[in-house]
């Protein structure tokens, strides 16, 4: 069974930057894997921030960016602001099977 | 812009079979070029994807789910829906619906809706 996993839990301070990464149990993370990156708050539907690895939606804030970094899919956020307190959870798409895996999530707290 | 929204029974007795319809807004099913997706989180919980379907009727299903998971669309209603057999306490979860611009994405999502499998 294929597993994408995820740092349970991040702290970061209010105007720093942080990367949360997302890795696939079956190898390093490539673009193929089409890497995409989700925003929860509480009580709210996820809301789509970043697909193919590094593009954004038009609603997508500056300030977060995606990457490969180290064999992994990655998620930047620079000048983090206190409303970006949320869970952030990847997708991986594994085209071989045609499906779609998340990852457990990341809990970021903004202290 | 498009949204979805999420429709069904909120209750759901154990072995009976689970229906949820997601209606579009804002764009037309038909159209294609898009994969409608139901996916769905147990009670704080992750995401757990259950399958897609295409404009045409390709579907795609989770191969955990996959023998009790039938996924079709009616491009007449511009709706798509779910059908989740068996049901079990485990799967209660928010069910959501969503869009995807590829078999590889996400964009929109439904409000999402609670289902709960209860005697």
């Amino acid at each position: 069974q294929t597993v994408v996993t995820q740092e349970p839990s991040l702290t970061v301070s209010p105007g720093g930057t942080v990367t949360l990464t997302c890795a696939s149990s079956t190898g390093a993370v490539t673009s193929g894997y089409y890497p995409n990156w989700f925003q929860q708050k509480p009580g709210q539907a996820p809301r789509a921030l970043i697909y193919s690895t590094s593009n954004k939606h038009s609603w997508t804030p500056a300030r977060f960016s995606g990457s490969l970094l180290g064999g992994k899919a990655a998620l930047t956020l620079s000048g983090v602001q206190p409303e970006d307190e949320a869970e952030y959870y990847c997708l991986l798409y594994y085209g071989g099977a045609q499906r779609v895996v998340f990852g457990g999530g990341t809990k970021l707290t903004v202290l | 812009q498009v949204q979805l929204q999420e429709s069904g029974p909120g209750l759901v007795k154990p072995s009976q079979t689970l229906s949820l319809t997601c209606t579009v807004s804002g764009g037309s099913i038909s159209s294609g070029g898009y994969y409608w997706s139901w996916i769905r989180q147990h009670p704080g919980k992750g995401l757990e994807w259950i399958g897609y379907i295409y404009y045409s009727g390709s579907t795609y299903y989770n191969p955990s789910l996959k023998s009790r998971v039938t996924i079709s669309v009616d491009t007449s209603k511009n709706q798509f829906s779910l059908k989740l057999s068996s049901v079990t306490a485990a799967d209660t979860a928010v069910y959501y619906c969503a869009r995807g611009r590829s078999s590889s994405s996400v964009d929109y999502w439904g409000q999402g809706t609670l289902v709960t499998v209860s005697s």
